[in-house]
Parts: C-alpha cells; sequence; structure tokens
C-alpha cells in the first residue's frame, strides 16, 4: 500500500546537540501530523501541517513541510533529556487514509 | 476530562481463546481507529470507523472484528488469537471533516498470546 517513510530508525545524541528526523510520502498529503511518545508512553499530538512550504515552530521545534507536500521534517535545536523518545509523523493521502511512519527514536546522552 | 480509555492494559492469553480489548472515548469523536505497534514497524492500522456502524480496514486487518454500534465505543475483538498478535495495541479517535484532526490515543493495551 502508499507508504510514509521515515528516517532515521534511530539516533542518539549528547545533550545539546540537535536532532531531525525526515519523512517522506509517495503521494501527496492534504496535511501531516507529527506525534511523540515517551518511553512506555502513547503517541501525543505535536503539530499539524497544512499548507505547502508551511514552517511552524514550538519553543526549540521546527516542523517543516514541502513545498510539493510530499515531506516533512522536525528539528529540535539543543537537546534536552526531556526530549527522549519516539517521533512519528503521519500522512493525510486522503480517502480517509492516514498512514504513520516507522517512527524515529531518540536517545540523549545527558 | 477528555480521554480515550482502553481496557484490559495488560492481558496475557492462550492461543484460540476468544478475547476482547475495549475502548471508549468521551469527546464525540465520530472518527475511531486501532493500531498495533511492533518493533521496527511503527503503528499499523488495524480497522477504523468514520461514524456508528461505519467500518472499514486499515493496512492489518486478518484475524480482528471490530463494531461500532455506539459513537463512543469502539471495541477490537480477536476471535482465535494467535502468537503473531502479540502486541502493543492503541486506540485513538478523532474529529474528522473532510481531513484528519489530532489523534486522541488511549493509554495502550499490552497483549501477549502464548
Amino acid at each position: 500500500g502508499q507508504q510514509v517513510m521515515q528516517i532515521p530508525q534511530y539516533q542518539h545524541v549528547q545533550e545539546g546537540e540537535d536532532f531531525t528526523t525526515y519523512c517522506n510520502s509517495s503521494t501527496t498529503l492534504s496535511n501531516i501530523q507529527w506525534y511523540k511518545q515517551r518511553p512506555g508512553g502513547h503517541p501525543v499530538f505535536l503539530i499539524q501541517l497544512v499548507k505547502s512550504g508551511e514552517v511552524k515552530k514550538q519553543k526549540r521545534l521546527t516542523f517543516q513541510f514541502g513545498e510539493a507536500k510530499k515531506n516533512s521534517s522536525l528539528h529540535i535545536t539543543a537537546t534536552q533529556t526531556t526530549d527522549v523518545g519516539t517521533y512519528f509523523c503521519a500522512g493525510d493521502q486522503g480517502a480517509q487514509k492516514l498512514v504513520f511512519g516507522q517512527g524515529t527514536r531518540l536517545t540523549i546522552n545527558p | 476530562e477528555a480521554q480515550v480509555t482502553q481496557n484490559p492494559r495488560y492481558l496475557i492469553t492462550v492461543t484460540g481463546k476468544k478475547l476482547t480489548v475495549t475502548c471508549s472515548q468521551n469527546m464525540n469523536h465520530e472518527y475511531m481507529s486501532w493500531y498495533r505497534q511492533d518493533p521496527g514497524l511503527g503503528l499499523r492500522q488495524i480497522y477504523y470507523s468514520m461514524n456508528v456502524e461505519v467500518t472499514d480496514k486499515g493496512d492489518v486487518p486478518e484475524g480482528y472484528k471490530v463494531s461500532r454500534k455506539e459513537k463512543r465505543n469502539f471495541p477490537l475483538i480477536l476471535e482465535s488469537p494467535s502468537p503473531n498478535q502479540t502486541s502493543l495495541y492503541f486506540c485513538a479517535s478523532a474529529v474528522w471533516q473532510g481531513a484528519s484532526g489530532e489523534l486522541f490515543f488511549g493509554e495502550g493495551s499490552r497483549l501477549t498470546v502464548l
């Protein structure tokens, strides 16, 4: 079926380093959502991007939606230990299809 | 408090013994969905429902059934569980008006089938 590919699968950083995860869809998306799942927890909504080329910021987190609405990225500046978890993108491919990427698991060395 | 409630949170069962995982939401959301989470595979959709009495298959529906008799409830039924259904299951709900809205997830149900 239609896929949303997310890379990298794992990322380990030193506290204070930056982190980026990328999502790519095989089809144009109506919107893309980002979720964070803390270890042992459930996914929690972070943000939704709708417009081509959209950029949104939440404190140290920057979210981008590509011009073609097929790719997106989440960038965290100066990671902190509270950023640990798995980050998922979810692409709305239309026809009631919301497809999750495989997730990027972020671990941080304090 | 807006929430999605799943039960049980943990279950160990044996092959072939029918089980139901319940899911209830108190936000009057039209859309509800079940996912399973396995290492390296992310969240895969099992079934979803756009409204009462409307259910559709997701990407991995084999071995599962669902029903949506009431707006707030969306139980997941495993008629004859097998070991490959050992997984972490999440129920989610959302407003869905033309396109997807924010998904609200339950706490998860960890199922082990022996």
